[in-house]
């Protein structure tokens, strides 16, 4: 069974860097075809997808974003650390992570999200 | 603004047949499968059909996905109350390297 659990904090200042880390079970991320992706949702918007990393450790990321983002995995963890820098209001909202399969970009597990708010 | 263009709500009767809409581009959805997930409120997103018209296991036959050109569909067949829900469209994209999501598609069950 394959699950995916978000953790981070809950509250964050303006201009700091957010991290969070999402720890999964059920499948290993050295396995071919096997990623690992971070996508937001701010209240009553639209998803938008944030960052990926893949089995072998190649990483994409959201164009309007990366300069922003990082995204690494701890392998031996199980785990997936995404950073985002010079956090703003505008961050705020549920942060997913997700297994992804490389071939046909199939998200076929999430975690239950976590939410962040952004505020001083 | 999102790459793939939903339209924002659809609506329909209880037994009645609905269609939500993406719409991208030649370096997304014409170069891409197309992938579509359910999100209920307050809950995580589903997939719901992936690789254009594969439902997973556990997706009724009502459900049907399809994609030409730079454009696919979903289609609700016996709109039913439990179907109430957003609903995204997703492929990757070659020119900006990423995945993208469609705006969604909220549908409501009258």
């Amino acid at each position: 069974q394959v699950t995916l659990r978000e953790s981070g904090p809950a509250l964050v200042r303006p201009t700091q860097t957010l991290t969070l880390t999402c720890s999964f079970s059920g499948f290993s991320l050295t396995t071919d075809q096997m990623c690992v992706i971070w996508a937001r949702q701010p209240p009553g918007k639209a998803l938008e997808w944030l960052a990926l990393v893949d089995w072998d450790d190649e990483k994409h990321y959201s164009s309007s974003l990366k300069t922003r983002l990082t995204i690494s995995k701890a392998t031996s963890k199980n785990q997936v650390v995404l950073r985002m820098t010079n956090i703003d209001p505008a961050d705020s909202g549920m942060y997913y992570c997700a297994r992804m399969k490389w071939r046909f970009s199939v998200i076929d597990s999430w975690g239950q999200g976590t939410l962040v708010t952004v505020s001083s | 603004q999102s790459v793939l263009t939903q339209p924002p709500s659809v609506s329909g009767t209880p037994g009645q047949r609905v269609t939500i809409s993406c719409s991208g581009s030649a370096s997304n959805i014409g170069s891409n499968v197309v992938n579509w997930y359910h999100q209920l409120p307050g809950t995580a997103p589903k997939l719901l059909m992936n690789k254009d018209d594969q439902r997973p296991s556990g997706v009724p036959d009502r459900f049907f996905g399809s994609r030409s050109g730079t454009s696919a569909s979903l289609v609700i067949n016996g709109l039913q109350s439990e179907d109430e829900a957003d609903y995204y469209c997703a492929a990757w994209d070659d020119n900006l390297n990423g995945l993208v999501f469609g705006a969604g598609t909220k549908l409501t069950v009258l």
